[in-house]
C-alpha cells in the first residue's frame, strides 16, 4: 500500500483565498483524521470521520473550514477565506478500528500551508 | 477528556546509552490505548509501539518499550542503545474509541 496520501505538500496561497487540501486514505482503513500542527499549539485534532461520516468536528476552529469525505477514499479540507494565522502543516492520518486498540495512526507526510 | 502530559521539552542522551521519555496521562475511561509516535526533521509521523490499557505486559517494539504504570498512569517510552537516526520530537497519545489526545512531545537530540 502506499500509505497515506495528501496533496499537495506545500501550499502558498494570498489571504483571503480558498485552499483546499487532499487526502487518500489506506485502503480499508475506516477513520480518517484531520490535524493542524503548530508550534505554538502542538497537534490539534479538527475532525475525524468513522465510515466517510463526521463524527466529531469540535476541533474546527470557525466556520472557515470544512471538511468533507464524499466516498471511503477520499477527504477534503477547505479553507475558506484562508488567514494568516491559518498557516500550520496538515496532517491526514487514517486507522482501522479493531476489537482492541493495536491500530495506530499512519499519517500522511503533510501538507505545509503559508498564507501570507 | 484525556490529556496526555510530556514534562521534557527536550531530552539530550548520548549514543548508544539508553534514555527515557516521560508521559502521563489523565483519563476516565477503562479502555483505551497508549501509543509513543516519532517525528523526525522531515516532518512525517511515524507509529513506534502501543499499550493497551488491560495488558498486563509492557509491549516492547524492538529497541523500543513502554514502561506502563496503570495506577500512577504513566507510559513512559524507553528507548535503548540510542542511535543518531533517533533525534526527532516524540509524542504520547491517548486513544479511545477511535479518536487520539497528543502531547506537546519531547525533543530527543542524541550526542555522538
Amino acid at each position: 500500500d502506499a500509505g497515506v496520501i495528501q496533496s499537495p505538500r506545500h501550499e502558498v496561497t494570498e489571504m483571503g483565498q480558498e485552499v483546499t487540501l487532499r487526502c487518500k486514505p489506506i485502503s480499508g482503513h475506516d477513520y480518517l483524521f484531520w490535524y493542524r500542527q503548530t508550534m505554538m499549539r502542538g497537534l490539534e485534532l479538527l475532525i475525524y470521520f468513522n465510515n466517510n461520516v463526521p463524527i466529531d468536528d469540535s476541533g474546527m476552529p470557525e466556520d472557515r473550514f470544512s471538511a468533507k469525505m464524499p466516498n471511503a477514499s477520499f477527504s477534503t479540507l477547505k479553507i475558506q477565506p484562508s488567514e494568516p494565522r491559518d498557516s500550520a502543516v496538515y496532517f491526514c492520518a487514517s486507522s482501522l478500528a479493531g476489537t482492541g486498540f493495536d491500530y495506530g495512526y499512519t499519517f500522511g507526510s503533510g501538507t505545509r500551508l503559508t498564507v501570507v | 477528556a484525556q490529556k496526555i502530559t510530556q514534562t521534557q521539552p527536550g531530552m539530550f542522551v548520548q549514543e548508544k546509552e539508553a534514555v527515557t521519555l516521560d508521559c502521563t496521562y489523565d483519563t476516565s475511561d477503562q479502555s483505551y490505548g497508549l501509543f509513543w509516535y516519532k517525528q523526525p526533521s522531515s516532518g512525517e509521523m511515524i507509529f513506534l509501539i502501543y499499550q493497551g490499557s488491560y495488558d498486563e505486559q509492557n509491549a516492547t517494539e524492538g529497541r523500543y518499550s513502554l514502561n506502563f504504570q496503570k495506577a500512577r498512569k504513566s507510559a513512559n517510552l524507553v528507548i535503548s542503545a540510542s542511535q543518531l537516526g533517533d533525534s526527532a520530537m516524540y509524542f504520547c497519545a491517548i486513544t479511545n474509541a477511535g479518536k487520539s489526545t497528543f502531547g506537546d512531545g519531547t525533543t530527543l537530540t542524541v550526542k555522538p
